[in-house]
């Protein structure tokens, strides 16, 4: 079992529409909680983070996290176009200061106009 | 204009030759990272430096090395020992934040190099 896991999709959606993406994790020590966004054939971005449980808003994009269920989401509201590339989740934790980043697979998401 | 670049974007390796990839910051950053990334199987890390002259192996080192011998640069080498070498490789930076809790830190990655063996 991957330590952390991410539906691949693709997912297609209309403009407008709002968007849940989604991490599972299996490490209860994970506590840092980052969102990447990554257009086709570039090096990913960072979006936001979080630390620890609870939620995040910056824009039309809002960071959750759900400590107690191992799952983190990113919803993203009134979708557009510029919106489409692969969004991949990471997270670490725990005891260790090495900064070693766990990424899902990404989800390629596809926002049509 | 601070960020990180990566060269070449394209590269083109025979079978059994070395080839090395370029990675400079100038963001000031102490730590720097290389990752690989295959479809359908997200980011891996190859190695990771914390500090200059000194680098520690990932999750997939096996048939490639680094150096770091300024702060700025990380070159990696891909040897002819990696089995499979094709793929988009990633270089990353980070700089811990002062005061902030110790995983406060937040990685920076550049455009890429895809590399292609013939």
């Amino acid at each position: 079992q991957k330590e952390v896991e991410q539906d691949p999709g693709p997912l297609s959606v209309p403009e407008g529409a709002i968007v849940s993406l989604n991490c599972t994790y299996s490490n209860s020590a994970f506590q840092y909680f980052m969102w990447y966004r990554q257009y086709s054939r570039k090096g990913p971005e960072l979006l936001m983070y979080t630390y620890s449980s609870g939620n995040k808003e910056d824009g039309r994009f809002t960071a959750q996290v759900d400590k107690s269920s191992k799952y983190i989401s990113l919803f993203i509201r009134d979708s557009q176009p510029s919106d489409s590339a692969t969004y991949l989740c990471a997270m670490k934790g725990g005891s260790s200061n090495t900064g070693k980043l766990i990424f899902g697979q990404g989800t390629t998401l596809q926002v049509k106009p | 204009d601070g960020g990180i670049t990566q060269s070449p974007k394209y590269l083109f390796r025979k079978e059994g030759q070395n080839v090395t990839l370029s990675c400079e910051q100038n963001l000031n950053h102490d730590a720097m990272y290389w990752y690989r990334q295959d479809p359908g199987q997200g980011l891996r890390l190859i190695y990771y430096s914390q500090i200059v002259n000194d680098f520690q192996k990932g999750d997939i080192a096996e048939g490639y090395s680094v150096s770091r011998e300024k702060k700025e640069s990380f070159p990696l080498t891909v040897t002819s020992a990696q089995k499979n070498p094709t793929a988009f490789y990633l270089c990353a930076s980070s700089m811990k934040l002062a005061g902030a809790p110790p995983h406060m830190d937040t990685q920076y990655f550049g455009p890429g190099t895809r590399l292609t063996v013939l």
